[in-house]
């Protein structure tokens, strides 16, 4: 059974840092592109950052809200998911769930955690 | 950037079909996806590439796509259908990935 679990989250002051981990079973992680996607209150999901798998070089990409902020990594040998948020902002306030893209283009996710909230605020 | 639109709700009684709509300008060239979300729970999916089912959801769910409108239908929608479902596609364009603004169903 593919589980995702999201931890790290918590209240954080503005222009803080947090890193937030998703830990991974189930599923042969290093083979999967994982990506972080958010939920800010009342509003509708946003594509965070992708991490490719080894194949593609750990390739990584981020939506422009979090380019040269956050930094999405991982560590296939503790199938674990990582991102990394410096300079936090108010409106990054949101539910951050990690989920897993289906293998071969065109990618979606398939399966995702429960979740971790991240407050950012003074 | 690209932007996917959703009516914000929908209301069928119980046996009812249920239609949620989206809409956006690279649909003819691109997939939609569809996931539920259930108060407080973790997104699933329930139609990929438009049309297809992934094992474990109900046949009662379908999809379907027409020029710049993809439409998830739930014949037939019972109370545990109520969800917030949310469309997603591609813009490969300019490498947008983004999601409709959600679609809350009230089954009642």
């Amino acid at each position: 059974e593919v589980q995702l679990v999201e931890s790290g989250g918590g209240l954080v002051q503005p222009g803080g840092s947090l890193r937030l981990s998703c830990a991974a079973s189930g599923f042969i992680f290093s083979n999967y592109y994982m990506d972080w996607v958010r939920q800010a209150p009342g509003k509708r999901l946003e594509w965070v950052g992708r991490s490719r798998n080894k194949a593609h070089t750990y390739a990584t990409e981020y939506a422009s809200p979090v380019k040269g902020r956050f930094t999405v990594s991982r560590d296939d040998s503790k199938n674990s998911l990582f991102l990394q948020m410096n300079s936090l902002k108010t409106d990054d306030t949101a539910v951050y769930y990690c989920a897993r893209l289906s293998t071969g283009d065109p990618y979606y996710f398939d399966y995702w955690g429960q979740g971790t909230v991240v407050t950012v605020s003074s | 950037s690209y932007e996917l639109t959703q009516p914000p709700s929908v209301s069928v009684s119980p046996g009812q079909t249920a239609r949620i709509t989206c809409s956006g300008d690279a649909l003819p060239k691109e997939y939609a996806y569809w996931y539920q979300q259930k108060s407080g729970q973790a997104p699933v999916l329930v139609i990929y590439e438009d049309t297809k089912r992934p094992s474990g959801i109900p046949e009662r769910f379908s999809g379907s796509s027409s020029g710049t409108m993809a439409t998830l239908t739930i014949s037939g929608a019972q109370v545990e259908d109520e969800a917030d479902y949310y469309c997603y596609s591609t813009d490969s364009s300019d490498n947008d990935r983004v999601f409709g603004g959600g679609t809350k169903l009230t089954v009642l």
